[in-house]
C-alpha cells in the first residue's frame, strides 16, 4: 500500500458526460501528479500540483482539468468524455519540488474509467 | 526521439533465476534520476527502485538492483531469485534535472513471466 488513495476504483459511464475523480496523497506529501494509461498511448503525464498550485502540464486535454485543494487531496475533472478516453488514470505523490528528480512518486491504485 | 526505451516487449523465466530487464535512456541533462516501477495484473503501479545520475553506486532494493552504466546510457534491473509474485509488467521510468517540476518519462515496458 503506497497511501495514495483514489476513488472511485471504476467508473463507467456514456460518452458527453462528465465525471471527477479523486486522489488523496500521501501524509506528508506536497505534490500531486495525474497520469493517463491507455493501451495505445501507454503511460503518459497528465498535471501536477505543488500546494495548491499547478507546476507542471503534460498532454492534458482542454476537456480536462484538475485543482489541489488546501487539504492537498486533488481532483480530475473529465469532461465532454469520449470512447478514447477510457484509460486507467493514476494519481501520484511526492514530498515536494526541492527534491529533484530525487523526489520519488508513489502511486495510487488508480480508477478505471470506462466511456461506453 | 524517445527518451526512454525497453526493448524487450516480454519475457520469460523460471523460478528460482536471475533475469534482467533493459533500459536505455536518452538525456543531455546531467542531472536525472532514473525509476523502475511494478504493475501486477491488479493493476497498481509499485515503486521498485531509484537511481540518481550521480550516484557512484548501483542501487539495490532486496531482490532488486540496477546496473546503472551512465557512458552507455542504461539503467537495467536485475531481479534475483524470481518468484512466481514477480510476474507482471515492469516499467523504466527518468525524471531529468533538479527542478522537482519535470516530469516522469516512462517507457513502454516490459511484461515478465514467472514459470514454476
Amino acid at each position: 500500500d503506497s497511501g495514495v488513495t483514489q476513488t472511485p476504483k471504476h467508473l463507467i459511464t456514456a460518452t458527453g458526460q462528465r465525471v471527477t475523480l479523486r486522489c488523496s496523497p500521501r501524509s506528508g506529501d506536497l505534490s500531486v501528479y495525474w497520469y493517463q494509461q491507455s493501451l495505445d498511448q501507454g503511460l503518459q503525464f497528465l498535471i501536477q500540483y505543488y500546494n495548491g498550485e499547478e507546476r507542471a502540464k503534460g498532454n492534458i486535454l482542454e476537456r480536462f482539468s484538475a485543482q489541489q485543494f488546501p487539504d492537498l487531496h486533488s481532483e480530475l475533472n473529465l469532461s465532454s468524455l469520449e470512447l478514447g478516453d477510457s484509460a486507467l488514470y493514476f494519481c501520484a505523490s511526492s514530498v515536494g519540488v526541492s527534491g529533484g528528480h530525487t523526489d520519488t512518486q508513489y502511486f495510487g491504485p488508480g480508477t478505471r474509467l470506462t466511456v461506453l | 526521439a524517445q527518451k526512454i526505451t525497453q526493448t524487450q516487449p516480454g519475457m520469460f523465466v523460471q523460478e528460482k533465476e536471475a533475469v534482467t530487464l533493459d533500459c536505455t535512456y536518452d538525456t543531455s541533462d546531467p542531472s536525472y534520476g532514473l525509476f523502475w516501477y511494478k504493475q501486477p495484473s491488479s493493476g497498481e503501479m509499485i515503486f521498485l527502485i531509484y537511481q540518481g545520475s550521480y550516484d557512484q553506486q548501483n542501487a539495490t532494493e532486496g531482490r532488486y538492483s540496477l546496473n546503472f552504466q551512465k557512458a552507455r546510457k542504461s539503467a537495467n534491473l536485475v531481479i534475483s531469485a524470481s518468484q512466481l509474485g514477480d510476474s507482471a509488467m515492469y516499467f523504466c521510468a527518468m525524471r531529468e534535472g533538479q527542478s522537482g517540476y519535470s516530469t516522469l518519462t516512462f517507457g513502454k515496458g516490459t511484461m515478465l513471466l514467472v514459470s514454476p
